[in-house]
Order: structure tokens, then sequence, then C-alpha cells
């Protein structure tokens, strides 16, 4: 696609469900990030893929987060029994390598109630 | 924490003026970014600097980079009501991951 594309764009969930979030970045991008902001915060580094292995899952908050990636492409991140505290902005990015300019989605608005 | 610090952490300016903006980080970096948010959105890239670089230029935007003092700074000329914006710095991380400051909010007054 032309850009990185993320959905859903606004998800609002109770409190101890389980969502996907969802990030198909631009072709060809080996690279792959998400981050974290919370309402008028900075961006909080969740985890970083190159290709399909995850060499850096420092960021993750809690075991109730995890992600993956397959065929080098669409990225999913999961957080499951959700909380209050994780409602945010969840943003993903991609790049052609690691160092390299990287390009944002327009970010996923979870609010859990 | 290794993450790029922004300041002033909130900026406010009369359309026309200049408005400057600082970035301090803490390790060595092979390049530093800078990005602009606006509502709280994605977030658009402005300029990469590599570390060999001292200054580069796009546009309106200056960007300078003194990594002795492990330091960058942002200049936006001739500022306008669109410039209203979140701004921040990103440093490459152990040459994986971006680490972002919490950024400058800058507001331009017409």
């Amino acid at each position: 696609g032309a850009g990185v594309s993320q959905s859903p764009s606004n998800k609002v969930t109770e409190k101890g469900k389980d969502v996907e979030l969802r990030c198909d970045p631009i072709s060809g991008h080996t690279a792959l990030y998400w981050y974290r902001q919370s309402l008028g915060q900075g961006l909080e580094f969740l985890i970083y893929f190159q290709g399909n292995s995850a060499p850096d899952k420092s960021g993750l908050p809690s075991d109730r987060f995890s992600a993956e990636r397959t065929g080098g492409s669409v990225s999913t991140l999961t957080i499951q029994r959700t909380q209050q505290e994780d409602s945010a902005v969840y943003l993903c990015a991609s790049s052609t390598g690691a160092g390299n300019t990287i390009y944002f989605g327009e970010g996923s608005w979870l609010t859990v109630v | 924490s290794q993450q790029g610090e922004e300041d002033p952490q909130a900026l406010s300016i009369q359309e026309g003026e200049n408005a400057t903006m600082n970035c301090s980080y803490k390790t060595s970096i092979n390049n530093l970014q800078w990005y602009r948010q606006n509502s709280g959105r994605g977030l658009v890239h402005l300029i990469l600097i590599r570390s060999n670089e001292r200054e580069k230029h796009s546009g309106r935007l200056r960007v300078t980079l003194d990594t002795s003092k492990k330091s960058s700074s942002l200049l936006i000329t001739a500022s306008r009501a669109a410039d209203t914006a979140s701004y921040f710095c990103a440093t490459l991380y152990y040459g994986q991951n971006f680490v972002f400051g919490p950024g400058t909010r800058l507001s331009v007054l017409p």
C-alpha cells in the first residue's frame, strides 16, 4: 500500500476483554515497530520486528501484551485481559531497515471502559 | 533512560516568528530524526540527520546536530499557524529501534 495501514482506527472494549490491533506496513519494508502513546504524552517503544523475528521485545509492558508478524508483512499486537491503563493510541511504523526513516500509520485509539 | 529529551516542553509564538526546539540524548547515535504530530495521530517525518552531518535544511526547517554535546536543534523559520503541532526527536537506540522524547508542543498564534 501507499502508507502504513492500521486497524481498527478506534476500539472501545470492556475491561478484561482481549483486543487485536493490526498493522499493514509499507510494501517491502522489512522493519516494523509498535509504539504506545498515552494522551498528551510521548511515544513509548513496545516492540521491533526485523522480518518475522523480534530482536527487541523490551518495551512490552507486561505478559498480557504480545505481538507477531507473519510473512514479513502484517503484524498483530494482542492485548489480553485489557485494563483501563491500556487505553492509549497504538502506533505502528515501518522502514526499509534498521536505522532508516520510519513511517507511521495513523494509529489505533484503544479505550478500555 | 536512553531517550532524547526535547525542550522546551511547550512553546508559544506569534505567526511569522522563528521557533527553536532542542533535543538532548545520552548515547552515541547513528542518526537522529525529527517528527511532527498533529492532534495525537500519526507522526510525520521531517528530517533525518546522520551522526557525521552537522546541519540539514528542508524548506523552512533547519536541523543542527552537535555530537560532542549530544544535542540537536530544530528551527522553523517564518512560522505559520499550520505549524502548530507536537514535535519529537527520535534517536536510534542500539542500532535497532528508535526512542522518542516526550516532545515539544508548539503553538503558533495568528
